[in-house]
């Protein structure tokens, strides 16, 4: 367990409004990651921080945007929603081993 | 760019069966291999993982191979339980510490 939680663990919103996604971890790793995971995708990268305030986007990062002002929090915000951003989020944290990463349990987003 | 192609599924076999599921990559340099697996309705989990050529990664009777010469990361288990059900993916590490992942291959046991 690498102390990674996650919330909303569920969310319903509408079109056009803004949400946040909070990670949480308890043992102070520098790198977190913001993923989404959609059918016949896998997993793809939507943002990811390597330190406090420090950001850059991954490969699905157009309509997401991130902020780290705490080591232990990793922000994700859907400045304003859209039906093509229902997925399932998932934060993780590199633990400097191998480049291994661990994953929270996950927040299911649905946009009506 | 770096890539990661998995077998599509789903995998269906029956309790005790062998099993395979096939992941090769695209890659420069020698980046670490990973297998993950998600139980239904809950995140992912670190399976087994291996770094450098020819190693073999092993846990919970699952193994995988990293074979450079056919750029492959096969995952196998000689025989399966119900409680192995689950969807499985394979990812590559970049060099900076990003993950790619394959598109996950579903695996459903029959008792």
């Amino acid at each position: 367990d690498a102390g990674i939680t996650q919330s909303p663990r569920h969310k319903v919103t509408e079109t056009g409004t803004p949400v946040t996604l909070r990670c949480h971890q308890t043992e102070n790793h520098r790198y977190m990651y913001w993923y989404r995971q959609d059918p016949g995708h896998g997993l793809r990268l939507i943002h990811y921080s390597y330190g406090v305030k420090d950001t850059d986007k991954g490969e699905v990062s157009d309509g997401y945007s991130v902020s780290r002002s705490k080591t232990e929090d990793f922000l994700l915000t859907l400045e304003s929603a859209t039906s093509s951003q229902t997925s399932v989020y998932f934060c993780a944290i590199n633990s400097g081993r191998n480049n291994e990463q661990f994953f929270g349990p996950g927040t299911r987003l649905t946009v009506l | 760019g770096n890539s990661v192609t998995q077998m599509e599924g789903p995998v269906t076999l029956s309790e005790e069966a062998f099993l395979t599921i096939n992941c090769t990559y695209t890659a420069t340099g020698y980046p670490s291999l990973f297998w993950y697996v998600q139980y239904p309705g809950e995140g992912l989990q670190l399976l087994l993982k291996a770094t450098k050529a020819d190693d073999k990664g092993s846990n919970k009777g699952f193994e995988a191979t990293y074979r450079k010469e056919t750029t492959s990361f096969h995952l196998e288990k000689g025989s399966v339980q119900v409680s192995d059900s689950a969807v499985y993916f394979c990812a590559l590490s970049e060099i900076t510490g990003k993950l790619i992942f394959g598109q996950g291959t579903t695996l459903q046991v029959k008792p």
